[in-house]
């Protein structure tokens, strides 16, 4: 069965500092993991996706995530933290074995502190 | 070009009333899928479409929830004698090709059954 943790329901930061945004993942074959945020009254707009390929996925707004299939993690991360990232991330699995149906975790919010 | 859109964006129902909900995919997306987004919680997959077809309905919760995309485009989420469970966000997202693709998301539209 597909399922996603993603270990921290909030995370406060102060702006310029590193973000760490965890996601551990379960899944029966090789999946296809996505970020996406979500700002409060917009839709949820996709950060970066991992398909398989180079196991470093460089997304939008500086943020990158590193495929660990060891650890079955999938963290979210970024450099320096800027104002306009508070948002809900959500972390995705999508696995063939059950038709790529997607799976979200519960969601991490981000609060950046000025 | 445009992105997915959802009318209405906000909907209060009184219990037992029956409501239509809206998704516009982005012109030319083949797959269309419509989730349920409980306060604090991450989306939950309702159902799918490839083009006018259904072909995987396995997360509507009850048979008072009913979607159709008779011409493969616009589609429509009804749900008929609402409860105060069913208040949630729906959304809405599409994909240009199949469910391994990447699904972009609209606005969603918030439910309040009173």
């Amino acid at each position: 069965a597909q399922s996603v943790t993603q270990l921290d329901s909030h995370v406060s930061v102060s702006e310029g500092t590193p973000v760490l945004l965890r996601c551990n993942y379960s899944s029966s074959y090789s999946p296809s993991l996505f970020w996406y945020v979500q700002h409060p009254n917009k839709g949820l707009q996709l950060l970066l996706k991992y398909t398989s390929a180079a196991t470093l996925v460089k997304g939008i707004n500086g943020f990158e995530a590193e495929f660990k299939k060891s650890e079955t993690s999938f963290h979210l991360t970024k450099p320096s933290a800027h104002m306009s990232d508070a948002a809900e991330y959500f972390c995705v699995v999508s696995d063939p074995n059950t038709g790529n149906q997607f799976y979200f975790g519960t969601g991490t919010s981000l609060t950046v502190i000025p | 070009g445009a992105g997915v859109s959802q009318s209405p964006r906000y909907k209060v129902a009184k219990r037992g009333q029956d409501v239509a909900l809206r998704c516009d995919p982005i012109s030319g997306h083949v797959s269309l899928f419509w989730y349920q987004q409980a306060l604090g919680q991450g989306p939950e997959f309702l159902t799918y479409f490839q083009n006018e077809a259904q072909l995987d309905k396995s997360g509507l919760p009850s048979d008072r929830f009913f979607a159709e995309r008779p011409e493969g485009s616009v589609s429509t989420l009804k749900i008929q004698r609402t409860q105060q469970e069913d208040s949630a966000v729906y959304l809405c997202a599409s994909s240009l090709h199949n469910r391994a693709d990447t699904q972009y998301f609209g606005p969603g539209t918030r439910l309040t059954v009173l």
